[in-house]
């Protein structure tokens, strides 16, 4: 049902890097900003990148985000045990004028 | 500080007609630009939005879902109502609002959720 995709998990051990893609269409990640919402597991999702790649206060900047096209990615380096969580990318789809999610990241820390 | 809280039934049967009332503080809906949404996760699946009302009244809906939702503002109450017609089982989810700031499009802050499940 999403229009926009991503890697249904991605692992690494503690202190390696991952990314995260999220491939869209030029409706949506092409044409509008991209992003990102982490969700620990029983909360509620917080943005963690907005605008590609800003950074809300207090989100550290290991998290970082980046376009290109229609695509987006999410990199965290130097990964630690509490960013194990979904991930989820997001932006506006200007032909369904409305919001589309992604199809949600696990982050496992191995 | 931004705050937002949703509140509505834990369980309704199918066909049903389904009210959610998004309580909001440390924001106005009267300023330009700001918006509230709703958005659902069913049980262990993804993200998926339902619907964005701005300050201006301008109002958006999920192309799926669209029909069904009508979503409405209280500017006096700090209130956003999202209601639902003829819910279904695969209705069951946990429903969130969520704040969205001035020229930007994501949602900074968002509610703890209300779950819901739709059963006979």
């Amino acid at each position: 049902q999403s229009v926009l995709t991503q890697p249904p998990s991605v692992s690494a051990a503690p202190g390696q890097t991952v990314t995260i893609s999220c491939s869209g269409s030029s409706s949506n990640i092409g044409s509008n900003p991209v992003s990102w919402y982490q969700q620990l597991p029983g909360t509620a999702p917080k943005l963690l990148i907005y605008d590609n790649n800003k950074r809300p206060s207090g989100i550290p900047d290991r998290f970082s985000g980046s376009r290109s096209g229609t695509s987006a990615t999410l990199g965290i380096p130097g990964l630690q045990t509490g960013d194990e969580a979904d991930y989820y990318c997001g932006t506006w789809d200007s032909s369904l004028s409305g919001y589309v999610f992604g199809t949600g990241t696990k982050v496992t820390v191995l | 500080q931004i705050t937002l809280k949703e509140s509505g039934p834990a369980l309704v049967k199918p066909t049903q007609t389904l009210t959610l009332t998004c309580t909001f503080s440390g924001f106005s809906l009267s300023t330009s630009g700001v918006g509230v949404g709703w958005i659902r996760q069913p049980p262990g699946k993804a993200l998926e939005w339902l619907a964005l009302i701005n300050w201006n009244n301008d109002k958006h809906y999920s192309p799926s879902l669209k029909g069904r939702l009508t979503i409405t503002k209280d500017t006096s109450k700090n209130q956003v109502v999202l209601t639902m017609t003829n819910v279904d089982p695969v209705d069951t989810a946990t429903y969130y609002c969520a704040h969205r700031p001035p020229g930007w499009v994501n949602f900074d802050f968002w509610g703890q959720g209300s779950p819901l499940t739709v059963s006979s």
